[in-house]
């Protein structure tokens, strides 16, 4: 019966390097989504996947940022040559099917610092 | 792009107090989202609203979609309350949420 899952929790990076963000969704959620906090500042919606559609990116900052889903399980959200304004926490979230209706089911985020 | 505002940003109560925060948006919507967010940084889906009235034990969540406003409350406030609340929102033929910057709720023994 696990939700949501995500890793590392923490990751401190030298500004330059590229990282890598892990999301685990509950098992049978079609909708992944992945968002961004930074500090102060409220959440940012990054990218959704649904199912084996296009996933719709447009709320990526950069092209630095890309993510990727295999098949209706785990994703990955990359960020390369990272900056310190990529400090943030990134929360995935899944979903029964894509679709506002559906209620979202948020991991623990994973706390990045870009140094 | 939909606006969306909350109120207060941060809010002091004495437990038992009955607590009442607010979201407005600027767009016509198809969900409205109540989260909640403790310290540690853990984020709960509390509410999902199209129309109407919704509750669950101690929360009552409100929408009042000519108005493009929803409200939370809390009855019977604790300190375990205490978190960040954040209003999200969803527009027509769009499933991206636009959030709210959220308020910060503190329950005072």
């Amino acid at each position: 019966g696990a939700g949501v899952s995500q890793s590392p929790s923490n990751k401190v990076t030298e500004k330059g390097k590229d990282v890598e963000l892990r999301c685990d969704p509950i098992s049978g959620h079609t909708a992944l989504y992945w968002y961004r906090q930074r500090l102060g500042q409220g959440l940012e919606f990054l990218i959704y996947f649904q199912g084996n559609s296009a996933p719709d990116k447009s709320g990526l900052p950069s092209d630095r940022f890309s993510a990727e889903r295999t098949g209706e399980s785990v994703s990955t959200l990359t960020i390369q040559r990272t900056q310190q304004e990529d400090s943030a926490v990134y929360l995935c979230a899944s979903s029964l099917v894509a679709g506002l209706t559906y209620e979202q089911y948020f991991g623990p985020g994973t706390r990045l610092t870009v140094t | 792009k939909n606006e969306v505002e909350q109120s207060p940003q941060n809010l002091t109560a004495q437990e038992g107090e009955f607590i009442t925060i607010n979201c407005s948006y600027s767009v016509g919507i198809s969900a409205l989202h109540w989260l909640q967010q403790h310290p540690g940084g853990g984020i709960v889906s509390l509410f999902m609203l199209s129309s109407g009235k919704k509750k669950h034990g101690r929360l009552i969540a409100t929408i009042n979609i000519q108005e493009k406003h929803s409200s939370l409350h809390i009855t019977a406030s604790h300190p375990r309350d205490s978190a960040v609340y954040i209003c999200a929102v969803a527009n027509f033929g769009n499933e991206k949420l636009t959030f709210g910057t959220g308020t910060r709720l503190t329950i005072i023994p």
